[in-house]
């Protein structure tokens, strides 16, 4: 079966400082795989999504990057996190179809100070 | 800009109860729609998918579509207070999913 994991959990970073959360999805290959936020209070925003290794497409403009190095990994980035930057990240993987739905990894809670 | 509307609730239901939520789309072209749930501090867990017109049905919980009216909904029978949480209703805008911003369900016993 296939698994997502996620890390780290939690994370508190002072503002200015670099980010690096991971992906990686276990028994599967070529995933859809994407970045989602979700600030308090608000809905899911899609950040990145990538279909496959070093394809990365951004939805919005923003401090963050993404990487896919390898193909069941996909990597979060910022060299300096502004306030803004807090939420809720999800990792997701899904299928190649349209028709698929997504699983979630158990996210970060990012708190920028 | 495509979109999905959702109550943001918060709904209230006793226990035992057919609770009722209710999302509206933007996209007409729209194929794919999915209910998530969302407990608090979690991340979201696929319950439901549709993609054809009409009622689909599993266990307590039951998902309508009406692409004419561009609207889905998801009704919990029997509802429990392990069912309190948060749903998200969701479509494929193309490259990926778009969500709604999630309806509050609280059930009381």
């Amino acid at each position: 079966s296939q698994t997502i994991h996620q890390w780290p959990a939690t994370l508190v970073q002072p503002v200015g400082s670099p980010l690096s959360l991971e992906c990686t999805v276990e028994g599967t290959s070529n995933p859809n795989l994407y970045w989602y936020r979700q600030a308090a209070g608000r809905g899911l925003q899609l950040l990145f999504y990538s279909v496959g290794i070093g394809q990365i497409s951004s939805e919005v403009p923003q401090n963050l990057s993404a990487s896919r190095p390898q193909d069941r990994q996909f990597i979060l980035s910022s060299k300096k996190l502004l306030l803004s930057d807090s939420g809720f990240y999800l990792c997701a993987w899904s299928g190649t179809g349209l028709d698929y739905g997504y699983t979630f990894g158990s996210g970060t809670r990012l708190t920028v100070v | 800009q495509k979109e999905v509307e959702q109550n943001s609730g918060p709904l209230s239901v006793p226990e035992g109860a057919i609770a009722s939520l209710n999302c509206t789309y933007s996209d007409r072209g729209s194929q794919s729609f999915f209910w998530y749930r969302q407990y608090s501090g979690k991340s979201p867990e696929l319950i439901m998918s549709i993609y054809s017109n009409g009622d689909k049905e599993d266990g307590r919980f039951t998902a309508q579509l009406n692409k004419a009216s561009q609207y889905v909904s998801l009704l919990i029978r029997d509802s429990q207070p392990s069912d309190s949480a948060t749903y998200l209703c969701a479509t494929q805008g193309g490259t990926a999913l778009i969500f709604g911003k999630g309806t509050t369900l609280s059930v009381s016993s």
